[in-house]
């Protein structure tokens, strides 16, 4: 059965600093990944997707994630956060042909000012 | 922009009470899904509609049942409240693509007393 996993549950960064979430899945065929942010009181949004091509991809407000197939990661980066990014951030993969989605447990991301 | 529509916000029930969480997209998307989010679990799947007419379950979906109304609709059932089923609610949509994004509503706030 597919899984994610999300390594950190709790992350605190002050303004600036640069922010890495690991992302890892376990399936073996062709996957789609994705990231979704949840700010709080709000549904979740899509940050970004890899389903092909490049494995460096750009998101919405800065974010950038890598896939790295050998090591089965997707992790999520931005060099420099700011106190709006506080939130909640899932990892999810899709492996089948049917939409559905595998979800991380979620990181809570908190950014001092 | 409606998006995706969930009825109602918030929702007090005592065990053994049934109720139905209603949901709407008015995106002509195929594809709809029910999760559940419970703290440091992430999103669970329950269940989804491929299509109108279709539904298959998901990774929890014992107590729960669910209908596809029509295109636009896919409602949960609860038919007999548990404390267990105490959570927050989120319907989704999407074209049913496997790198195609889903669409989140806002969530219900389900207590079960």
């Amino acid at each position: 059965a597919q899984s994610v996993s999300q390594h950190n549950h709790h992350v605190i960064l002050s303004e600036a600093a640069s922010l890495e979430l690991g992302c890892n899945y376990s399936y073996g065929g062709t996957v789609n990944l994705f990231w979704y942010v949840q700010y709080p009181g709000q549904h979740l949004q899509l940050l970004l997707k890899y389903f092909s091509g490049d494995p460096l991809v750009k998101g919405i407000k800065g974010f950038e994630a890598e896939f790295i197939k050998s090591k089965f990661s997707f992790n999520l980066r931005k060099p420099s956060v700011q106190w709006s990014d506080t939130a909640e951030y899932f990892c999810a993969v899709n492996g089948d042909n049917t939409g559905k989605l595998i979800f991380g447990q979620g990181t809570t991301l908190q950014v001092k000012p | 922009n409606a998006g995706v529509t969930q009825t109602p916000k918030f929702q007090v029930l005592k065990t053994g009470q049934s109720m139905t969480l209603q949901c709407a997209q008015d995106m002509n998307h195929n594809s709809m899904y029910w999760y559940r989010q419970d703290p440091g679990m992430g999103l669970r799947l329950i269940y989804y509609s491929a299509s109108e007419g279709t539904t298959d379950k998901g990774e929890v979906p014992n107590g729960y049942n669910v209908s596809r109304l029509n295109k636009r609709e896919f409602s949960l059932r609860l038919e007999s409240a548990a404390p267990s089923q105490t959570s927050v609610y989120f319907c989704a949509s999407s074209d049913g693509r496997p790198h195609g994004p889903q669409h989140f509503g806002d969530g219900t706030r389900l207590s079960i007393l």
